[in-house]
């Protein structure tokens, strides 16, 4: 069975420090790959994603992702984080044509000040 | 446009007690989801519809049923809640997957089941 795997379950930084948070997944074909962002007590956005052409792709608030397709890695990185950069972050994959996406647990990532 | 929107946002039951969960969007897609949400967990695929009047399982599936009887919308039952339906419960929505094309998520529904 496909499987997404994130290694962080837990991160704290402090202010202007860089994140990075691993995400692999476990499929042989082709996928579409997203990182969402849940705030305290909101719902899922979308920070960014991944179909197809330039594996480095860029998002909101200053955050990018590198598909790397010979490690089946999703990586998303910031260079600076502040303090509302405290949320929880989900890596997904579509492996589908209906659209299921497959999330990680999550890592939740603490930006202290 | 309003989005995705759930209701209701808390609920409570006892054992045994039935509830329905909606899901509105205003936005046309095609295709709706229910997850639901647990801690260490990420979201697990509960039913999905490609369309109105279809509906397909998905990961967690048991316990569950759901209905898209309008495009627009998409129930999510409990017929008899167990304590392990005690979760966090997201509707999401899309355009057809093809494409770039992201899913849309409402604000959840946080259900304890006593």
């Amino acid at each position: 069975a496909q499987s997404v795997s994130q290694h962080n379950h837990h991160v704290i930084l402090s202010e202007a420090a860089s994140l990075e948070l691993g995400c692999n997944y476990s499929y042989g074909g082709t996928v579409n790959l997203f990182w969402y962002v849940q705030y305290p007590g909101q719902h899922l956005q979308l920070l960014l994603k991944y179909f197809s052409g330039d594996p480095l792709v860029k998002g909101i608030k200053g955050f990018e992702a590198e598909f790397i397709k010979s490690k089946f890695s999703f990586n998303l990185r910031k260079p600076s984080v502040q303090w509302s950069d405290t949320a929880e972050y989900f890596c997904a994959v579509i492996t589908d044509s209906w659209g299921k996406l497959q999330f990680g647990a999550g890592t939740q990532v603490v930006v202290t000040p | 446009n309003a989005g995705v929107t759930q209701t209701p946002k808390f609920r409570v039951l006892k054992t045994g007690q039935s509830m329905t969960l909606l899901c509105a969007q205003d936005m046309n897609h095609e295709y709706m989801y229910w997850y639901r949400q647990d801690p260490g967990m990420g979201l697990r695929l509960i039913h999905y519809s490609v369309g109105e009047g279809t509906t397909a399982k998905g990961e967690v599936p048991d316990g569950y049923n759901v209905s898209r009887l309008k495009k627009q919308n998409f129930l999510l039952g409990l017929e008899s809640a167990a304590p392990s339906q005690t979760s966090v419960y997201f509707c999401a929505s899309s355009p057809r997957p093809q494409g770039a094309n992201e899913q849309f998520f409402g604000p959840g529904t946080r259900l304890t089941v006593l």
